[in-house]
């Protein structure tokens, strides 16, 4: 079955630490990845988001994340976190023709 | 553009009531769906619209769920009889796919749902 992991499903980091968030995806076809956020008592908002070309994404509050085709992975990263990282970060997938299918989510603590 | 709107942002009911979440989705875009979130399954995606027709209704949990899109501007996901476990966040997202890529989901502020 297709499905969407995510490695961690509660990450605590300290401000200015840096941060990497797994995904990984089980498709073997063509994949348009996403990553969403989810602020506490918010919706999802989109982060960034890869259709094709540099498999390196920049997105928005200096996120980004790196396709490795190889690998399956569409791990999150940010160099430094700041205390209103805190939020909830699910990893999607859509594969040609279907639909999304969300990760688990990871909940992200960041501590002033 | 406003966004996704739906209504009720919240929503208190009883054991054995009807309830009706409602959603606008973006001008323009062709593809709703219905999402309920809870702690334990995380993200569920129950329906979805593609130009008003149900494309895809194999998340809906049960008969007592049932959507319509009576037009491109609005969907409506009902409850009857709700039950205390239906108790969720429910989103709303719409899209339009993009020249050459599959579209991204706006998703509405969600509609949080206790039944009592």
């Amino acid at each position: 079955a297709q499905s969407v992991s995510q490695h961690n499903h509660h990450v605590i980091l300290s401000e200015a630490a840096s941060l990497e968030l797994g995904c990984n995806y089980s498709y073997g076809g063509t994949v348009n990845l996403f990553w969403y956020v989810q602020y506490p008592g918010q919706h999802l908002q989109l982060l960034l988001k890869y259709f094709s070309g540099d498999p390196l994404v920049k997105g928005i509050k200096g996120f980004e994340a790196e396709f490795i085709k190889s690998k399956f992975s569409f791990n999150l990263r940010k160099p430094s976190v700041q205390w209103s990282d805190t939020a909830e970060y699910f990893c999607a997938v859509i594969l040609y023709g279907q639909n999304f299918v969300f990760g688990p989510g990871t909940r992200l603590s960041v501590l002033p | 553009d406003a966004g996704v709107i739906q209504s009720p942002r919240h929503e208190v009911t009883e054991m054995g009531q009807e309830v009706t979440l409602r959603c606008k989705p973006i001008s323009g875009h062709n593809s709703l769906f219905w999402y309920r979130q809870t702690m334990m399954r995380g993200l569920e995606l129950l329906i979805y619209f593609n130009n008003n027709v149900p494309i895809d209704d194999s998340g809906m949990p049960e008969d007592r769920f049932s959507a319509k899109m009576p037009n491109a501007s609005f969907s409506t996901l009902k409850i009857q009889p709700s039950e205390p476990r239906d108790s969720a966040v429910y989103f709303c997202a719409s899209s339009v796919p993009g020249q050459g890529e599959i579209g991204e989901q706006f998703f509405g502020p969600g509609t949080r749902l206790t039944v009592l």
